[in-house]
């Protein structure tokens, strides 16, 4: 899998927007980009995936650069639930469907 | 989508005893993974497990210290041997899930143990 980069935390206001940025240069075109989150004390929780076009869902939305060499996860109105560990991960079948994860982006959320 | 159950939720273990950890998956699933994450860090792949083979393991993890079974689609175990103070981390478990997209992962919520 190819790699990616975050910055190690970021911080919020609550009710505010929040943009999270990954870099993935060497990102492959049958790459699919992926985001998960892992609140304090459980699993990291899926949160949204793309490929190509920029995707939302009930969670977030997902921007995605033109040359897919990065993409920005949006969360509309962050809430204090949202604080959390925010890991983007390339995926593909190539590496054997195993998971690389990076050191992700920890989101604080102020009050 | 998939829902894993995975048991312990916490333990606290005597060096030099093992744990075994279990997860239960609601769903047939061809591979499971095994996953360590020490105090504070990310997460770090300890094997892949396939219902009638021998776990593949990642570099750093060995069989006779994190032996796995995998005995049908639905089930697999992950046991700590011979634990010190350096085990203590969570332990989890993920299974692939097309219902998060194409390579898409569900997790259990982890095992959290502790090795006094």
């Amino acid at each position: 899998d190819a790699k990616t980069t975050q910055p190690n935390s970021m911080e919020s206001n609550e009710e505010e927007p929040v943009h999270l940025p990954c870099n993935h240069s060497t990102i492959s075109g049958t790459d699919y980009i992926h985001w998960y989150r892992q609140l304090p004390s459980q699993g990291p929780e899926y949160v949204i995936h793309g490929l190509t076009s920029n995707v939302n869902n009930r969670m977030a939305s997902l921007a995605i650069a033109e040359d897919r060499k990065s993409s920005t996860l949006i969360l509309h109105r962050a809430t204090l639930r949202d604080a959390a560990v925010y890991y983007c991960i390339l995926r593909d079948n190539t590496g054997g469907f195993k998971t690389i994860f990076g050191a992700g982006t920890r989101l604080f959320v102020k009050a | 989508s998939a829902v894993i159950s995975q048991k312990p939720s916490r333990d606290i273990c005597q060096r030099g005893t093992s744990l075994t950890i279990q997860c239960q998956v609601d769903s047939q699933v061809t591979m499971m993974f095994w996953y360590r994450q020490q105090p504070g860090q990310s997460l770090t792949l300890i094997a892949t497990a396939n219902q009638g083979s021998e776990a593949t393991y990642e570099s750093g993890f060995v069989i006779d210290k994190f032996p796995i079974s995998r005995p049908n689609l639905t089930f697999s175990t992950l046991t700590v041997s011979n634990m010190s103070p350096e085990d203590s981390s969570i332990y989890l478990c993920s299974v692939e899930d097309r219902g998060r997209g194409p390579y898409g992962y569900t997790f259990g919520s982890g095992t959290r143990l502790t090795v006094v």
